[in-house]
């Protein structure tokens, strides 16, 4: 089945230690996302690519980083930069250029720091 | 800013009554607005996409209105059941990325 897998499920970080979160689909999408989201609140952007090796900073992108190397994969590495990471983070992807698709998400990895 | 927001933040209603979740947009420019359910600790489950020159889409016991001119979406569930119990999220389409509402909280009571 097509869909998109994001591991680890449940990861833990230290103080000052960079972590990755991976994300990997098989529906041949062009663009792919990469979303926090903290209780209360809605999702916040903090990078998506719509085309390989080429990336676009969102709305809280500081003390991310990211690559697109491949179109299936979209990594996510939460640098010892940012300062509050315990959070869920949900990556996400859609086609590029259709109006009525929408997008898929995977079903999450939560990061606490320890 | 384009922003989104959802009323209300939570709602407990009995199992078997008919509920409406509001969503309303800022900016009316708009792709698509599309409804998520998101269970407890799990990712974002699709359930309704409306493209911006449709009025309404229909699922089961779900249906989803748009309204572009007055920045506002509803989603009406049918005959609620415990296992609509859940976080419903609307989402707008800008063209670059989707701009999320907070989300309301469902608890279906049997």
């Amino acid at each position: 089945d097509g869909g998109i897998t994001q591991s680890p499920k449940y990861l833990f970080r230290k103080e000052g230690q960079n972590v990755t979160l991976s994300c990997e689909q098989n529906l041949n999408h062009d663009a792919m996302y990469w979303y926090r989201q903290d209780p209360g609140q809605g999702l916040r952007l903090i990078y998506y690519s719509q085309i390989v090796n080429d990336f676009q900073k969102g709305d809280i992108a500081e003390g991310y980083s990211v690559s697109r190397e491949k179109k299936e994969s979209f990594p996510l590495t939460v640098t010892s930069a940012q300062k509050n990471p315990t959070a869920f983070y949900l990556c996400a992807s859609s086609i590029v250029g259709v109006t009525n698709y929408g997008y898929t998400f995977g079903s999450g990895t939560r990061l606490t720091v320890v | 800013k384009q922003e989104v927001t959802q009323i209300p933040a939570a709602l407990s209603v009995p199992e078997g009554e008919n509920l409406v979740l509001n969503c309303s947009f800022t900016d009316s420019a708009i792709y698509n607005l599309q409804w998520f359910r998101q269970d407890p600790g799990k990712g974002l489950t699709s359930l309704l996409l409306i493209q911006s020159s449709q009025r309404e889409q229909t699922s089961g016991r779900l249906n989803a209105s748009l309204d572009k001119s007055s920045g506002r979406s509803t989603l009406y569930i049918a005959a609620s059941q415990p296992g609509d119990s859940a976080t419903y999220l609307c989402a707008v389409d800008y063209g670059q990325n989707f701009v999320f509402g907070p989300g309301t909280r469902l608890s279906v009571l049997p």
